[in-house]
């Protein structure tokens, strides 16, 4: 079964939008991480944010903003102001923490952005 | 420093072929990881070791034999490749210690059978 829900499969925007990456996840650990991670044209995977499950304050890291809320097994990021340099496709994942799921990282099927000039 | 490295960047080769990518870290973390990227640019874990111990087997064919002959080094060794092996394959490394869990990707090999 997915446990990353990515289901955006593209979305494209004109430069200055803003626009919002989903992300629901599925676990019954109570300590587990949540990561963003961006894949530009050039194909290399780039960490963007880490973030355990006890620690629920919203990030804002220049243009970039993330939402997790566990009421809703969300981890949300939106992207202000969008750049045509944005564009990747972008991944959400999840690290659990029990025996079964230890050190596995899964990844959601990802969203491309295409921001066009 | 370039902190997960993976050869050969692009490996193209015939079907029935036996291939071999290699991948090294020098971030002193314990465990590495082989992804495989598929055409819809799906990232699913194969392999993990742990310490040279295998942690995580996912089903894969057995074509594919990972290899760790040190905590540094994780090699993926490909028998009879076939024309669904097409792919990217990344290499990953982690430290699995509470607080530093995070994935660092090699720049990926781009696997093409013809």
């Amino acid at each position: 079964a997915q446990k990353v829900t990515q289901a955006q499969t593209e979305i494209s925007v004109v430069e200055k939008e803003d626009v919002t990456l989903d992300c629901v996840y599925e676990t019954r650990d109570t300590t587990y991480y949540l990561f963003w991670y961006k894949q530009p044209p050039s194909g290399e995977l780039v960490f963007l944010i880490r973030r355990n499950s006890f620690d629920e304050q919203n990030e804002i890291s220049g243009r970039y903003s993330w939402n997790f809320q566990k009421s809703t097994s969300s981890f949300n990021f939106t992207i202000t102001a969008s750049q045509v340099v944005d564009s990747a496709v972008y991944f959400c994942a999840l690290s659990e923490s029990t025996t079964d799921s230890w050190g596995k990282f899964q990844f959601g099927a990802g969203t491309q952005v295409v921001v066009t000039p | 420093d370039t902190a997960v490295s993976q050869t050969p960047k692009y490996l193209v080769t015939q079907m029935g072929n036996d291939k071999s990518i290699k991948c090294e870290q020098n971030l002193g973390h314990d465990t590495m990881y082989w992804y495989k990227q598929d055409s819809k640019k799906f990232l699913k874990i194969m392999f993990s070791y742990n310490n040279k111990e295998l942690i995580i087997n996912e089903t894969v064919p057995n074509r594919f034999s990972p290899k760790s002959p040190d905590k540094a080094h994780l090699n993926l060794h490909i028998n009879s490749l076939e024309l669904g092996d097409s792919a990217v394959y990344f290499c990953a490394s982690s430290q699995l210690q509470v607080g530093h869990e995070k994935l660092f990707f090699g720049s990926g090999t781009q696997l093409s059978v013809l």
